[in-house]
């Protein structure tokens, strides 16, 4: 089956800093990647969907200036979250589609902690 | 009333039992509808993928999708303690470009 890679898989930083995490697709090429978060017993919450070499379309209330998505090649996506706060600790999880399938592959998932 | 529907549970069975776990939507368009198995911590995993109605089969796993009663489920047989873990429905519409959208998930526990 088609593997989505996340990194880092755990990340604590402080108030006011940057994180960078990247979402890989390992055996396939990734045209479409998305963004999700999940908060503990709620399921999965689309924050944007990128296309390899455009701009990313983020979804209503998801600031585009504070999550900054990155997808520069087939087979990478990159989340920067920027100026983090506490209320950004959460679960990100990536998900990645080829050209032409309906099926999302998630990664693993980024907890991120934010002191 | 959200697009789609999931019983939240949690759904506790002893090991060997039959499981049923179901999804209703209402926007009649939705063509393509899968279903996720996420254990705790970790990222949804793709279980079944099926295109407009009728059923699927993959070893002890059957997805059924009844489009006139916008009703899909899930079987599982021979439940094991190692399938506990939280089903997504997920679906979406026609064109290439179109997001899924997710159910809320149902909690699943097998009792050894």
């Amino acid at each position: 089956g088609a593997v989505v890679s996340q990194h880092p898989s755990w990340v604590i930083c402080k108030s006011g800093t940057s994180v960078k995490i990247e979402c890989r697709s390992l055996d396939f090429q990734a045209t479409t990647m998305f963004w999700y978060r999940q908060f503990p017993k709620q399921s999965l919450m689309l924050m944007a969907t990128s296309n390899e070499g455009s701009k990313a379309t983020y979804e209503q209330g998801v600031e585009k200036d504070k999550f900054l998505i990155n997808h520069a090649s087939l087979t990478l996506s990159t989340l920067t979250v920027t100026s983090a706060h506490p209320e950004d600790s959460s679960f990100y999880i990536c998900s990645a589609r080829g050209g032409g399938a309906r099926e999302q592959y998630f990664g693993p998932g980024t907890r991120l902690t934010v002191t | 009333q959200k697009e789609v529907e999931q019983d939240p549970g949690p759904l506790s069975v002893p090991e060997g039992a039959i499981v049923s776990l179901n999804c209703t939507y209402s926007n009649s368009a939705f063509q393509y509808f899968m279903w996720y198995r996420q254990y705790s911590r970790k990222g949804p995993e793709l279980l079944m993928y099926t295109y407009s109605s009728g059923n699927k089969e993959d070893g002890r796993f059957t997805a059924q999708v009844d489009k006139s009663s916008k009703y899909i489920s899930l079987f599982i047989r021979d439940s094991q303690p190692s399938d506990s873990a939280t089903y997504l429905c997920a679906m979406s519409l026609a064109g290439a470009t179109n997001k899924l959208i997710f159910g809320t998930g149902t909690l699943l526990a097998v009792q050894p």
